[in-house]
């Protein structure tokens, strides 16, 4: 099975402007997980779907915001960029029902940098 | 807020040696879980450790747990310098939620 899939890798942007990072979970996951982490903060959970539906949302502004599509991919918005956006932004997805061990599997990530 | 604190943020050993970090929470689990992060990488899912259980093996890995202190510890037995990395606890995942709450991690060095 192919792992959680998340696309850009990398990517630069400056103040103010928005960006949008992809993830697909492994097939068979509906429940998609977004994480960020930075070295002062550390993993801080964004938020969580299943069934296009948002399950939890963490204690970020606004200006993050995040979505599920009916084949569990995932997409999360950051819109008006602050410097204090660049961090390492992490998905994962996890089985539900009888299957899930409770075990989150992570991508890659996306490392955003904001000038 | 981060529920897990990892202790200590910084350990480095030579090959051979054993590594032993500890976690401590403060509210009650389900389940505790250790994760390992290359530089940079994603996370790669170690073991998970529910609240009824005390101790798990799996390979070189021992995980104990201890609910009336809220304390966890990893140990990595016969270091490799593959195992350099930085480990995580996480809390969390109750009630349906995949959400889970980290520590803040231990940077271990393992040295050939």
């Amino acid at each position: 099975k192919a792992g959680v899939t998340q696309t850009p890798r990398y990517l630069i942007k400056t103040r103010g402007q928005q960006v949008t990072l992809s993830c697909s979970p492994i097939s068979g996951h509906r429940s998609v997980s977004w994480y960020q982490q930075t070295p002062g903060q550390g993993l801080q959970f964004l938020f969580e779907y299943f069934s296009e539906t948002q399950r939890n949302k963490g204690n970020f502004p606004g200006r993050f915001s995040g979505r599920q599509f009916s084949n569990s991919r995932s997409e999360m918005n950051v819109s008006t960029l602050e410097l204090g956006d660049s961090a390492l932004y992490l998905c994962a997805s996890s089985p539900v029902g009888r299957t899930n061990t409770g075990e989150l599997f992570f991508g890659e990530g996306s490392r955003l940098t904001v000038l | 807020s981060q529920q897990g604190e990892e202790d200590p943020q910084a350990l480095s050993i030579q090959e051979g040696e054993n590594a032993t970090m500890n976690c401590s929470y403060k509210t009650s689990i389900n389940n505790l879980q250790w994760y390992r992060q290359n530089s940079g990488r994603g996370l790669v899912h170690l073991i998970l450790i529910r609240s009824n259980e005390r101790e798990k093996h799996s390979g070189r890995l021992r995980v104990t747990l201890d609910t009336s202190k809220k304390s966890s510890s990893l140990l990595i037995t016969a270091s490799r310098a593959a195992d350099t990395a930085s480990y995580f606890c996480a809390t969390g995942g109750q009630g349906g939620s995949e959400k889970l709450v980290f520590g803040k991690g231990t940077k271990l060095t393992v040295n050939p």
